[in-house]
């Protein structure tokens, strides 16, 4: 069954620190991954693609395999990060999205 | 990427009644997917919408339930039938994005059934 996994419903944090939202998976395939992010009163928009391996913002997520997971980070956390952040599979054909419970990140001055 | 206008932004209902949630795309896209995210939780997939066939459901959804229309490549159309308080969620309608897998998601329609 495929399954998306955030343990954390909320992430606080202060300016400058470090910030890890964990996304753990589960998919019998290769699946796509993606984190997905809400800003107050504005749409959800994509953040990051696992495949395209970039830094978005300054968050940047790995794919472990090993460990299904797909954590996303940023190694100095900023007041304008603070939103609903939320991890996200797919299949590489059918493009429907699975999505975790999602992590309200607060990032703290 | 694309602009989706979906409409109403939200609305508040009386149970036994039925609203229809309406999705506009800049561009002609081939499938248009329905999500609802009840209070407190994820989203979760409804149906897929493709032009010139009937929508394919999710399990737990049905189509009398959530009748979808999509009469053209720009347009699609959600209804919740019969609307009791466990309805109450928001309703997204999104597009892939021309980038593999990419989505794209309308503003949201939040729905309150009283």
């Amino acid at each position: 069954a495929q399954r998306v996994t955030q343990p954390e419903k909320l992430l606080s944090v202060f300016k400058g620190a470090p910030v890890e939202l964990k996304c753990n998976y589960s998919y019998s395939g290769s699946p796509e991954l993606f984190w997905y992010v809400q800003y107050s009163r504005q749409r959800l928009q994509l953040l990051l693609r696992h495949i395209s391996r970039e830094s978005i913002k300054g968050f940047t997520a790995d794919l472990n395999k090993g460990e299904t997971s797909f954590h996303l980070k940023k190694p100095f956390a900023q007041e304008e990060d603070s939103a609903m952040y939320y991890c996200a599979l797919s299949g590489p054909v059918l493009r429907k999205l699975v999505f975790g419970a999602g992590t309200i990140l607060r990032v703290k001055s | 990427s694309a602009v989706i206008s979906q409409k109403p932004s939200r609305d508040i209902c009386q149970r036994g009644t039925s609203l229809t949630i309406q999705c506009q795309v800049d561009s002609q896209v081939t499938m248009m997917f329905w999500y609802r995210q009840q209070p407190g939780q994820s989203l979760t997939l409804i149906a897929t919408a493709n032009q010139g066939s009937e929508a394919t459901y999710e399990s737990g959804f049905v189509i009398d339930k959530f009748p979808i229309s999509r009469p053209n490549l720009t347009f699609s159309t959600l209804t919740v039938s019969n609307m009791s308080p466990e309805d109450s969620s928001i309703y997204l309608c999104s597009i892939p994005g021309r980038r593999a897998t990419e989505a794209f998601f309308g503003q949201g329609t939040r729905l309150t059934v009283v």
